[in-house]
């Protein structure tokens, strides 16, 4: 059954680095997510993307974040200079256009700013 | 802005007892609701998905109903089993089809042998 990929699982950076988290979202899905969910809180949408653009973006989503589509089959999510509040996992989801539309979850990176 | 809360936080109960666990959410106008099961420091597995028009879906021993004018949707556990336990979150989509999933803070179960 194909589902979404997600690497690293663990990456544990210093504050101020700049860290790349990679997805592989499903092969035929057309719409893709990232959310976050700091420890103990809710999962949090941050951004969807759709045909090279992103769609729709949280207020989470300020300028140290960016996201990618470097090719046909990965999406990055980009954190420019990482803080201690950055620490959460980190989930894509994607989902196929003639679906019922539900979003398939990766397993997530646990991002730890030291 | 919607608001998706579920009932109760933690839930603790013997193998073998049926089981509700409860979300609200504040508005209406949604596009459709997934249940989800979160383990400890794993990923999200989808359990269920119920769009606006149907009143419920089953899977199994599971069960969940959507209320949508009253902003009410339950997740029914039968029988249940040690392995159940875990984190439930429940979550909606408004936007269209292609709306961005907001999330409950999750109830907790725990089904002791």
């Amino acid at each position: 059954e194909p589902e979404v990929t997600q690497t690293p699982s663990h990456q544990v950076t210093q504050m101020g680095q700049e860290v790349i988290l990679r997805c592989v979202p499903i092969s035929n899905h057309l719409y893709f997510y990232w959310y976050r969910q700091i420890l103990g809180q809710k999962v949090e949408f941050l951004v969807s993307f759709y045909n090279n653009e992103i769609s729709e973006k949280s207020e989470i989503f300020d300028d140290q974040f960016s996201v990618e589509r470097p090719d046909g089959s990965n999406f990055t999510l980009k954190i420019r200079s990482t803080k201690l509040e950055d620490s959460a996992m980190y989930f894509c989801a994607s989902i196929s256009r003639g679906s019922l539309n539900e979003q398939f979850f990766g397993p997530g990176t646990r991002l730890t700013v030291l | 802005k919607q608001e998706v809360t579920q009932i109760p936080a933690a839930l603790s109960v013997p193998e073998g007892e049926n089981l509700v666990l409860n979300c609200s959410f504040t508005d209406s106008a949604i596009y459709n609701l997934q249940w989800f099961r979160q383990d400890p420091g794993k990923g999200l597995t989808s359990l269920l998905l119920i769009q606006s028009s149907q009143r419920e879906q089953t899977s199994g021993r599971l069960n969940a109903s959507l209320d949508k004018s009253s902003g009410r949707s339950t997740l029914y556990i039968a029988a249940s089993q040690p392995g159940d336990s875990a984190t439930y979150l429940c979550a909606v989509k408004g936007g269209g089809s292609q709306g961005n999933l907001i999330f409950g803070k999750g109830t907790k179960l725990s089904v002791k042998p």
